[in-house]
């Protein structure tokens, strides 16, 4: 049982669209968070959700916390984005734990 | 970055033989923790601390013990390694809280056990 689920978990894109990756959760939390994964790289934070949107630079995240469910959005993709992109909720449950997706690879064609 | 390091970052040994695994962070965060990568897992939890002494397990803690004797180590042993404990060993420290609450990670460990 997977308390996160991204999607999609592949996703190629040419240069300039603009690319919406998902998240779904099933346990309450107290925070969302995405990170980047480069290729043989380490893993970055890019956003923490507790509710609402932020925006930095070309990134977008958004959450519903009622739908238990959040999406990044990166708007004029470029080849440097091409990385893995990991949705992680941190339980508000016992131990605070966080639960981690799979991740979503993403390619950008230039 | 919260002055996170993760030593050593590649580490080839032989079934059986124990492994120690370091964290070390530099600005006395409270939450720290181990996590393994593998490929169609997410990270999944080996055990986290919630200060010094104060240790717990996660979902994958067997075969695996960990050790916080001061605020900024953070040591994750593999007793007898095996084979299956090959993966990427990252640690990962949550620093501040609320609306400022951010995750760090080290750089990894590439763990090969023949």
């Amino acid at each position: 049982k997977n308390e996160v689920e991204q999607s999609p978990q592949n996703l190629t894109a040419q240069e300039g669209e603009f690319i919406t990756i998902n998240c779904s959760y099933s346990v309450g939390i107290s925070a969302l968070h995405w990170l980047q994964q480069h290729p043989g790289g380490g893993i970055v934070s890019l956003f923490m959700l507790s509710s609402g949107k932020k925006k930095h630079g070309r990134l977008i995240a958004t959450i519903n916390i009622q739908e238990k469910h959040s999406s990044l959005h990166i708007t004029a993709s470029h080849p440097r984005d091409s990385a893995v992109y990991i949705c992680a909720v941190r339980s508000s449950g016992t131990g605070n734990q966080f639960y981690f997706g799979t991740g979503t690879s993403l390619t950008v064609i230039p | 970055d919260a002055g996170i390091t993760q030593s050593p970052r590649h580490k080839v040994t032989e079934t059986g033989t124990p492994v120690t695994l370091r964290c070390h962070q530099t600005e006395n965060h409270r939450y720290m923790y181990w996590y393994r990568q593998d490929p169609g897992h997410g990270l999944r939890l080996i055990h986290y601390s919630y200060g010094v002494k104060d240790t717990d397990k996660g979902e994958v803690s067997d075969g695996y013990s960990v050790s916080r004797s001061k605020t900024e180590d953070f040591l994750l042993t593999l007793e007898s390694a095996t084979s299956s404990q090959t993966s990427v060993y990252f640690c990962a420290i949550r620093g501040a809280t609320g609306a400022n609450e951010k995750l760090f990670f080290g750089s990894g460990t590439q763990l090969s056990v023949l």
